[in-house]
């Protein structure tokens, strides 16, 4: 595809209730990097691949959260028994990764409402 | 870890006039200084970025300048227009490629344009 694609892109769930995301990122960019985003606030870094190397997972805010990237390309972020505190949207970014920091190119979001 | 602040959080400047947001980094060793828009609604995008060997970059209306030194960096837009108006994130990179390490935003600013 032309971009990073998300969905999906809005969920409603009832608290308690698991949640899967879904990140399509560029074709050839190998870093792929999640992030939260809650209402008015700035980018919270979540998990971030790099090709075959273990994720940093540093920035999890709870063993609710996982995310895994299969084959180097799709990315799935799971969230287990939500929280109203985890209401917010996720953002999803990839870039070439080829060593030196560059351009993050960001999906347009998964708005997830957790009531 | 980086650290970057961001201000203001919020600034309002009239059609026409220039408006400034500053950013500091805690890190000596980042060398590498985006800048994203994010519109309402919409997914961040790069407007322009700085590596530490310049001090600074201009692209038509916008311009980032680097004091190293005093570890700040500064977006500036002149001649402002209604299309202006969004958050506009700072961030900061030691280039290590990603994660934790890698990019640290800022906590953005709502740049409003009053017509």
């Amino acid at each position: 595809g032309a971009g990073v694609s998300q969905s999906p892109s809005n969920k409603v769930t009832e608290k308690g209730k698991d949640v899967e995301l879904r990140c399509d990122p560029i074709s050839g960019h190998t870093a792929l990097y999640w992030y939260r985003q809650s209402l008015g606030q700035g980018l919270e870094f979540l998990i971030y691949f790099q090709g075959n190397s273990a994720p940093d997972k540093s920035g999890l805010p709870s063993d609710r959260f996982s995310a895994e990237r299969t084959g180097g390309s799709v990315s799935t972020l799971t969230i287990q028994r939500t929280q109203q505190e985890d209401s917010a949207v996720y953002l999803c970014a990839s870039s070439l990764g080829t060593g030196t920091t560059g351009e993050l190119f960001f999906g347009e979001g998964s708005r997830l409402t957790v009531l | 870890g980086e650290n970057v602040e961001q201000h203001p959080s919020t600034l309002s400047v009239q059609e026409g006039d220039s408006a400034v947001i500053k950013c500091t980094y805690s890190d000596s060793a980042s060398n590498y200084f985006p800048w994203y828009k994010q519109e309402l609604g919409k997914r961040p995008q790069l407007i322009i970025d700085i590596r530490s060997n310049v001090g600074e970059k201009k692209d038509q209306r916008i311009a980032v300048t680097l004091n190293k030194t005093a570890k700040h960096f500064s977006l500036h837009i002149t001649e402002t227009q209604p299309e202006d108006s969004a958050v506009y994130f700072c961030a900061a990179s030691s280039g290590s490629g990603g994660g934790a390490d890698g990019l640290t935003f800022g906590k953005g600013t709502h740049l409003i344009i009053q017509p």
